[in-house]
């Protein structure tokens, strides 16, 4: 069964620093990888999506993820931190085999950004 | 676009009282719509899968008689928590997608449940 991976519950980073997110999965076919936010009492919003094609994706507010095959991860990154990016992220997979196209979520890294 | 309204976003009630939540599509058609459940700083577990005009299909250990799920029309599911109890507390989120090809899921913002 798929199962995803996010190491670090908590990240906290200063204000202009470098967002690093990670997220790994277990699957021997590559699965469609996400990254969602969420903020407080509200629902998930896409950041970006690996499905097929150039590994390196970009997605919304400068956030950007590389799918690597041989690491089985979809790390989230972000050159410069701001504090409107201080959120729940979640990395999660859709099995490639699975018409339900169910996704499996990660559970979730608290991104803390400091002034 | 890909718009997904939720409502309501906040339900306070009695113990035993049945709730229906509401999601749509606002902008588009969606052949799927799932329904989640969100434990306080923990992540989103799938309740069930509703396909419109189709019986939902449900995780296990997810109660059918307890979470009535309804997807009558390609632009609105909805879930009833039946006799809620205490325990039945907790944010509850939908999301759907596009039926063509592989397309991402957009959620609603959420139904904050309580039962007191």
């Amino acid at each position: 069964a798929q199962s995803v991976t996010q190491l670090g519950s908590h990240v906290s980073v200063s204000e202009g620093a470098l967002v690093l997110l990670r997220c790994n999965y277990s699957s021997s076919v590559p699965p469609y990888l996400f990254w969602y936010v969420q903020y407080p009492n509200q629902g998930l919003q896409l950041l970006l999506k690996y499905t097929t094609g150039a590994t390196l994706v970009k997605g919304i507010n400068g956030f950007e993820a590389e799918f690597k095959k041989s690491e089985t991860s979809f790390h989230l990154t972000k050159p410069s931190a701001h504090m409107s990016d201080a959120a729940e992220y979640f990395c999660a997979v859709s099995d490639r085999r699975d018409s339900s196209y169910k996704l499996i979520f990660g559970s979730g890294t608290r991104l803390l950004v400091r002034p | 676009g890909a718009v997904v309204s939720q409502h309501p976003s906040w339900v306070i009630c009695k113990s035993g009282t049945s709730v229906k939540i509401e999601c749509r599509s606002l902008d588009f058609q969606a052949t799927t719509m799932f329904w989640y459940r969100q434990f306080p700083k923990q992540s989103l577990m799938l309740m069930a899968t509703s396909n419109e005009g189709s019986k939902a299909t449900y995780e296990q250990g997810v109660e059918k008689d307890k979470f009535l799920i309804n997807h009558a029309s390609l632009t609105l599911s909805t879930l009833t928590v039946t006799s809620a109890h205490p325990e039945d507390s907790s944010f509850y989120i939908c999301s759907a997608r596009l039926g063509q090809g592989y397309q991402p899921q957009h959620f609603g913002d959420g139904t904050r449940l309580s039962i007191l």
